[in-house]
């Protein structure tokens, strides 16, 4: 168990709709990353918050936002909904932003239909 | 921007064999990091590297940073099935990982 709890585990939606994953990190832990990886990809790095505020971002689409709230737990939303966002949908935490061990939560698998 | 290269994409080997993944990095990196992926669950770091040059070992698991800083290694010696699994390599800015090492054994 890594600490970091991601729910829901399982999520299967039409096209069309919006989605809320929600990633409590593990206690201590300040920086949180989103990351999805389709089937037999790698990890693509989203979006990381740092203590509430947005800290670095990467290959997220304008159709996708997320926040940190001040316990920390944060939310990624998933908007207009395609296809081809069919992914396990990763949250991960680290005490500290930058290059250091993040531990990851067992994923939300997304599914649209 | 940033980017990290990792090879092979695929690796198949008999029970018994090595195994070796190569990390390489466009620009310098601070550090690097290593983390294992198992069929169906989610990522585990195994390692941080941080010195130039600097090897690290694990059991079986040989991790290794290149003097330049830009590149890296993991080396498995004599391969277990509980070895099944991705392995990434990450190291830039905005925890980029590179696409993973897939190491597949046959018993």
């Amino acid at each position: 168990d890594s600490g970091v709890t991601q729910t829901p585990k399982h999520l299967i939606t039409a096209t069309g709709q919006r989605v809320t994953l929600r990633c409590s990190p593990r206690s201590g832990d300040l920086s949180v990353y989103w990351y999805q990886q389709s089937l037999d990809q790698g990890l693509q790095f989203l979006i990381q918050y740092y203590n509430g505020e947005e800290r670095a971002k990467g290959n997220i689409l304008e159709r996708f936002s997320a926040q940190q709230f001040p316990d920390l737990h944060s939310e990624l939303n998933l908007s207009s909904l395609e296809l081809g966002d069919s992914a396990l949908y990763f949250c991960a935490s680290s005490v500290r932003p930058g290059n250091t061990e993040a531990f990851f939560g067992q994923g939300t698998r997304l599914t649209v239909v | 921007g940033q980017q990290v290269m990792q090879i092979p994409q695929y690796q198949h080997v008999q029970e018994g064999e090595d195994f070796t993944t190569y990390c390489n990095s466009s620009t310098t990196l601070s550090n690097i990091q290593w983390y294992k992926q198992r069929p169906g669950g989610h990522p585990v770091f195994l390692i941080q590297l941080v010195k130039s040059g600097e090897v690290k070992k694990q059991k079986r698991l040989t991790f290794q940073f290149g003097e330049a800083k830009k590149n890296s290694s993991l080396h498995i010696t004599a391969t277990q099935t509980t070895d099944v699994g991705t392995y990434f390599c990450q190291g830039a800015q905005k925890l980029v990982f590179g696409q993973g090492t897939r190491l597949t054994i046959n018993p």
